[in-house]
């Protein structure tokens, strides 16, 4: 099993509403990432999670709070966003020689 | 500061043709490791190919190969046959020891008949 799976795959949240993306895998992999990807653009790194502590914060916003609840789980929080943050938002697990993505969540902030 | 850097922003090549993609990096860290991913219109990243900076040999997989020159400090990922499927966004990451993974701007290859 190489699948890191993303839900939900399309979301449309207004300025003032919570939501959460989310993450899982079950590879054994001891890292998980959020990044950040705009159209033509590569993907922006925002959190690491190394053996399930946050050991990366990219100077990320604080409307964005990622939490990892097990060693196969990674969310990410979202609440009062602004437009700038639509994007594809792609999670990742790594170790050793693999690094796999999710198919990532199509964010639209309206 | 670790970086990646891809500077062909677009490639063409044609069908069952090869076609090399250049990717160099920087890093201070002895300890690193070196993917390729390819990133169709449909947003997904797929992983195609690994190379660890201990790694003697260069990678291949199926059409895939890496040319790795560690001295040089580069990682050109090299398609063989192309094939129209092949048409999409091609990035180079290097991952370091503290488990950070960024991303080289990207390619665009597009294979034509």
């Amino acid at each position: 099993d190489t699948e890191v799976t993303q839900t939900p795959k399309h979301l449309v949240m207004g300025m003032t509403n919570k939501k959460s993306l989310k993450c899982e895998q079950h590879m054994g992999h001891r890292a998980m990432y959020w990044y950040k990807q705009k159209a033509k653009k590569p993907p922006e790194l925002m959190f690491v999670y190394s053996y399930e502590k946050l050991s990366i914060n990219e100077s990320v916003p604080s409307r964005f709070s990622p939490e990892c609840p097990n060693s196969s789980l990674l969310n990410l929080h979202l609440h009062a966003l602004q437009p700038e943050d639509s994007a594809l938002y792609l999670c990742a697990s790594s170790k050793g020689t693999e690094a796999f993505f999710g198919q990532g969540t199509r964010l639209t902030v309206v | 500061a670790q970086k990646i850097t891809q500077t062909q922003p677009g490639m063409f090549v044609q069908e069952k043709e090869a076609v090399t993609l250049d990717c160099t990096y920087d890093t201070s860290d002895p300890s690193y490791g070196l993917f390729w991913y390819k990133q169709p219109s449909s947003g997904e990243m797929i992983f195609l190919i690994y190379q660890g900076s201990y790694d003697q040999q260069n990678a291949t997989e199926g059409r895939y190969s890496l040319n790795f020159q560690k001295a040089r400090k580069s990682a050109n990922l090299v398609i063989s046959a192309s094939q129209l499927g092949d048409s999409a966004m091609y990035f180079c990451a290097m991952r370091d020891f503290t488990d950070k993974l960024i991303f080289g701007t990207g390619t665009r290859l597009q294979v034509f008949p």
